[in-house]
């Protein structure tokens, strides 16, 4: 299985900033993707993040709110651009990897609190 | 569409089985997938199933998969208080390769 690490584990930030999520997988991975969790939901997955490749978005999601950077196979970032209260979620790293890629695994999260 | 639905509470007592069931819409899925999440934690993956078995077990844990009627179900034998969590199912939409549609998570709580 895929071992993912995440930083910051949590912050709580002053509205209109930004945070950069690091978030680092011990093997080599295709693609890497941000899910969000916001208090007392289920998961909702932001963007792809492929390396050598702009992110792909979901609905609802824009570059210049969640810019993404893929440098390398084992390597991503998000940021969450000017935030405002509505951001406070729990952001998560996942990567595909294992039988045919077929397992799926979530990093430890970064909880983040917007005043 | 693409919803996943499960029921949100389930209390079982110490030993005894829990069952958790969990319903999905999109037909063409191919892979289902179990996740439990304890408090402050991230997800922990705990087992999945393709969608041409019925039946998958690991160790204390059996996943049942009715096609026909989209829907799974995770059991876990003789459960113990450190099972207390939340437990996801999700489907893998189709197509989309790590792109997992989510339910809405059912809390577990597991009494001595």
């Amino acid at each position: 299985s895929a071992v993912i690490s995440q930083k910051p584990s949590r912050d709580i930030c002053q509205r209109g900033t930004s945070l950069t999520i690091q978030c680092q997988v011990d093997s080599q991975v295709t693609m890497m993707f941000w899910y969000r969790q916001q208090p007392g939901q289920s998961l909702t997955l932001i963007a792809t993040a492929n390396q050598g490749s702009e992110a792909t978005y979901e609905s609802g999601f824009v570059i210049d709110k969640f810019p993404i950077s893929r440098p390398n196979l084992t390597f991503s970032t998000l940021t969450v651009s000017n935030m405002s209260p509505e951001d406070s979620s729990i952001y998560l790293c996942s990567v595909v990897s294992g039988d045919g890629d077929n397992e799926q695994f979530f990093g430890p999260g970064t909880r983040l609190t917007v005043l | 569409g693409e919803d996943v639905e499960q029921s949100l509470f389930l209390s079982v007592r110490e030993g005894d089985s829990s069952v958790i069931n969990c319903t999905y819409t999109d037909s063409s899925s191919t892979y289902l997938y179990w996740y439990k999440q304890e408090p402050g934690a991230g997800l922990q993956l705990l087992t999945y199933i393709f969608s041409n078995m019925d039946m998958k077990q690991d160790q204390r844990l059996t996943v049942l998969l009715n096609k026909k009627d989209k829907h799974l179900s995770l059991r876990i034998a003789d459960t113990q208080t450190g099972d207390s969590a939340i437990y996801f199912c999700a489907e893998r939409v189709t197509d989309s390769w790590g792109k997992l549609q989510f339910g809405a998570g059912t809390q577990v709580v597991v009494t001595p």
